[in-house]
């Protein structure tokens, strides 16, 4: 079945460096979806992308969908402790599988 | 209010227990899921359904049964709670392609 990876699983920061996380699917997705996961929260939507190449933009978040659109990327340029939480993506909209996440700390 | 909730957030059972996990929504989504997240594993889909009376496995839907007669509930039974069953599980609903709206979760410990 389709199994979504993401890199890092684990990453720490110091407060204004940058922060990637890639999302890699095993099977072509129609469109891919971000999430967002506070500490003792649940998983709150961020964006989607649906065209192949798309590049979409939300403050200091830049979000890509691959060509082949089988992977994807969030970029968050110099990190705020607000933005401490675990992002995933998720793909397959009609089963909607998430990825296998990846933790962000920021230290101030 | 509209919505989506999940009854109840915190369940203490014990193994070999039937128990029942509730979600509500409001929007009459199509769309409902039911995760797990335990640590390391992040978000595992158990069972989802596309409308009313439809319903499909997902990647982890052994131990667990799900039904959904009316398009705005969806609950979650675990026939024979085993302690592997101890989780945050998570209801999420949506249209087809969509954002999903999550629940608040129901942690449930099975001893």
């Amino acid at each position: 079945g389709q199994q979504v990876m993401q890199i890092p699983q684990y990453q720490h920061v110091q407060e204004g460096e940058d922060f990637t996380t890639y999302c890699n699917s095993s099977t072509t997705l129609s469109n891919i979806q971000w999430y967002k996961q506070r500490p003792g929260g649940h998983p709150v939507f961020l964006i989607q992308l649906v065209k192949s190449g798309e590049v979409k933009k939300q403050k200091r978040l830049t979000f890509q969908f691959g060509e082949a659109k089988k992977n994807s990327s969030l970029h968050i340029t110099a990190t705020q402790t607000t933005d401490v939480g675990t992002y995933f993506c998720a793909g397959d909209p009609d089963k909607l599988i998430f990825g296998t996440g990846t933790r962000l700390q920021v230290f101030p | 209010d509209a919505g989506i909730t999940q009854s109840p957030r915190y369940k203490i059972t014990e193994t070999g227990r039937q128990v029942t996990l509730m979600c509500h929504q409001t929007w009459s989504h199509s769309y409902m899921f039911w995760y797990r997240q335990d640590l390391g594993h992040g978000l595992r889909l158990i069972y989802y359904s596309a409308a009313a009376d439809i319903t499909d496995k997902g990647e982890v839907p052994d131990g667990y049964v799900v039904s959904r007669s009316k398009t705005e509930n969806f609950p979650l039974t675990l026939e024979s709670a085993t302690r592997s069953q101890t989780s945050v599980y998570f209801c999420a609903s949506s249209w087809l392609g969509s954002e999903a709206f999550f629940g608040q979760g129901t942690r449930l410990t099975v001893v």
